[in-house]
């Protein structure tokens, strides 16, 4: 089975309104994570990334927060914009050298505007 | 400029007949990889292999079957076993240590006529 995997498939929000994309994984050895954005079409685009000795990393209108407690990563969007919409998904390496992106289903989000 | 190329971006295919999807990188990435994605769907590991020569099965390798002669080149076959072809081929690329985000190319889609 997975062990990483999201909580809802798709996400619909207004322009401007902030967007929370949810991942669980399973596996308590994950080192190190990683956000994809996929467009229609496209292969996935690294957003961003976060390594499990962090709680939380910042980027451009994006943030990703880690709880290693109950092995749960989010990607929030602040401002979202039509262009934002895609899919998400969240990967994950298993610590031990042996790097393998391993993927989820995926949300995918819907901007109105 | 460095990156990963997959082509052709769309193919077509009779029933019975082998393909085979190019992948190509010049980022001299040591890892490579082959994801097959339906529609809805997450990204689902055929195959991959961390170094010239080698390659290991992922989740799904049944009915594919690829080579690694050379660092930069990673072909993957659909042969007439895969029962259900039809789908979006994704190849990525990665150094071997884990902390390191994939590249992926912009995939193929493959339907059987």
């Amino acid at each position: 089975g997975e062990s990483v995997g999201l909580h809802l498939p798709t996400l619909s929000v207004q322009e401007g309104d902030n967007s929370i994309i949810n991942c669980a994984y399973s596996n308590s050895a994950s080192d190190y994570f990683i956000w994809y954005k996929q467009e229609s079409g496209k292969g996935p685009q690294f957003i961003i990334d976060i390594r499990s000795n962090m709680d939380k990393r910042q980027g451009q209108r994006v943030t990703v927060l880690l709880n290693k407690t109950v092995k749960h990563l989010s990607l929030q969007i602040a401002a979202t914009q039509p262009g934002d919409s895609a899919v998400y998904f969240c990967a994950e390496n298993i610590g031990g050298g042996s790097y393998i992106p391993t993927f989820g289903r995926g949300t995918s989000l819907i901007v109105h505007p | 400029d460095g990156g990963i190329t997959q082509s052709p971006k769309y193919l077509f295919r009779k029933e019975g007949q082998n393909v085979t999807l190019s992948c190509e990188q010049n980022l001299n990435h040591d890892a490579m990889y082959w994801y097959r994605q339906d529609p809805g769907q997450g990204l689902r590991l055929i195959y991959y292999s961390q170094i010239v020569n080698d390659f290991q099965k992922g989740d799904i390798a049944e009915g594919y079957s690829v080579s690694r002669e050379k660092k930069e080149s990673f072909p993957l076959t659909v042969t007439s076993a895969q029962k259900n072809p039809t789908a979006f081929y994704l190849c990525a690329s990665s150094i071997l240590q884990g902390t390191t985000e994939a590249f992926f190319g912009q995939g193929t889609r493959l339907t059987v006529v």
